[in-house]
This record gives C-alpha cells, sequence and structure tokens, in this order.
C-alpha cells in the first residue's frame, strides 16, 4: 500500500532547531513535498526534493532519501509563528498522497 | 494571499439539505482539486479536474458532485449528506494536473453536518 508516517507532535523550544521525519511505504514516486497549515487556515507549500539530498530555503530545509525511503524537514531558529502542523505528501502516478501531519508546539 | 478563494468559509446544513461549495482561482493554472480534511486523518483527494474535464475521481460518494464550468471556477454540490461528511473540504490549484509537487489550496470550507 501508500501511506506516509509522521509523528503526530513535536515540541519545541523558541530559537533552537528542530526535525520532522517521513517514512514511507511507498515506490516508484517522484518526489516529496512538504506543506506548513496553520491553525484555521490553508496548506501552504514550503519545499520540494525531487532528487536526494538537502534543499535550503531560508530557515527551513528539507531531505530526502530514497534507499531509505525516509524524508525529513528542519526548522532552524525557530520563531513562535512556526506553530503549525506540517505535512510531507509525495507524487505518484500524478496524484499527490499526504502524510497524516505533524503538530508543532513551540514553547517560549 | 494564495490566490485561491473559497466560498462560503463556514456551512451548517441538515441531511437532507442542498448546498454548493464554490472555489476560483485566480492564478491562471489550468488543474483544480477538491480535498476533504477530517481531523486526525490525512487530506483526502476527492477529484482532479484539468481544463475543465475530470480526470481523477476517488471513489467518492454520489453525493458529492463536482462541477468545473470553466478553468477558474469550480464547485462542490452537497445533496442528502451523512454526520460523517462534517469536515474541512479544500480546493487547489496547480499550473498543470502533473505539478503535483506545488499545489496552491483555498483556505476551505468548514462543513458541520447535523
Amino acid at each position: 500500500g501508500q501511506s506516509l508516517e509522521q509523528p503526530s507532535e513535536v515540541t519545541a523550544v523558541e530559537g533552537a532547531i528542530v526535525q520532522i521525519n517521513c517514512t514511507y511505504q511507498t515506490s516508484g514516486f517522484y518526489g516529496l513535498s512538504w506543506y506548513q497549515q496553520h491553525d484555521g487556515g490553508a496548506p501552504t507549500f514550503l519545499s520540494y526534493n525531487a532528487l536526494d539530498g538537502l534543499e535550503e530555503t531560508g530557515r527551513f530545509s528539507s531531505f530526502l532519501s530514497r534507499s531509505d525511503s525516509y524524508g525529513y524537514l528542519l526548522l532552524q531558529e525557530l520563531q513562535m509563528k512556526d506553530s503549525a502542523s506540517y505535512f510531507c505528501a509525495v507524487n505518484r502516478d500524478d496524484k499527490i498522497i499526504f502524510g497524516k501531519g505533524t503538530r508543532l508546539h513551540i514553547l517560549p | 494571499e494564495t490566490g485561491v478563494t473559497q466560498t462560503p468559509r463556514h456551512l451548517v446544513m441538515g441531511m437532507t439539505n442542498k448546498k454548493s461549495l464554490k472555489c476560483e482561482q485566480h492564478l491562471g493554472h489550468n488543474a483544480m482539486y477538491w480535498y476533504k480534511q477530517s481531523a486526525k486523518k490525512p487530506l483526502e483527494l476527492m477529484f482532479v479536474y484539468s481544463l475543465e474535464e475530470r480526470v481523477e475521481n476517488n471513489s467518492v460518494p454520489s453525493r458529492f458532485s463536482p462541477e468545473c464550468p470553466n478553468s477558474s471556477h469550480l464547485f462542490l454540490h452537497l445533496h442528502t449528506l451523512q454526520p460523517e461528511d462534517s469536515a474541512l473540504y479544500l480546493c487547489a490549484s496547480s499550473q498543470d494536473p502533473r505539478d503535483t509537487d506545488t499545489q496552491y489550496f483555498g483556505p476551505g470550507t468548514r462543513l458541520t453536518v447535523l
């Protein structure tokens, strides 16, 4: 089957670094995406890894390892506004499949 | 500002009602999508339209009926819904239906079925 696994919740401190992992049991996909969703808001696109390795966009970085069926989103210099849910997603057969999301709590 | 708008933002309806959700994208995209987001479940893709033609229907019950009159507008017609259909319904668009790596979402319609 096709599934993506993420931790349901992660807690970190303001100013720190946090990593949100995503493991998957699907093959033949084109890339791994990450989306952010604040409470009551729409998901917004953060990053996309078409190839293995690290992609950096400001404070956010995303990593993909197809051989390990694993990816992660790294958030640095955490700010209170980063409190949100984060979803990984894969493209497969022209479809996008989302994980259940990780709720990130940030403590002052 | 996402460029994708949805109305209404909130909707409460009885099981015998008929209502419609509206989505409009101002991005010049060619593909539009309906998703259902329930608590503690992944986003579920419901329908995909490419250039006004339906290209994907993930076995959605017939009480949900989509309509895409043009590439900028998408509707979801609802009738005889069940309480378990209560969820956040999200519309999204992308340049191409195969550009599933970058989708732009609307704010969603929070639907409650009594």
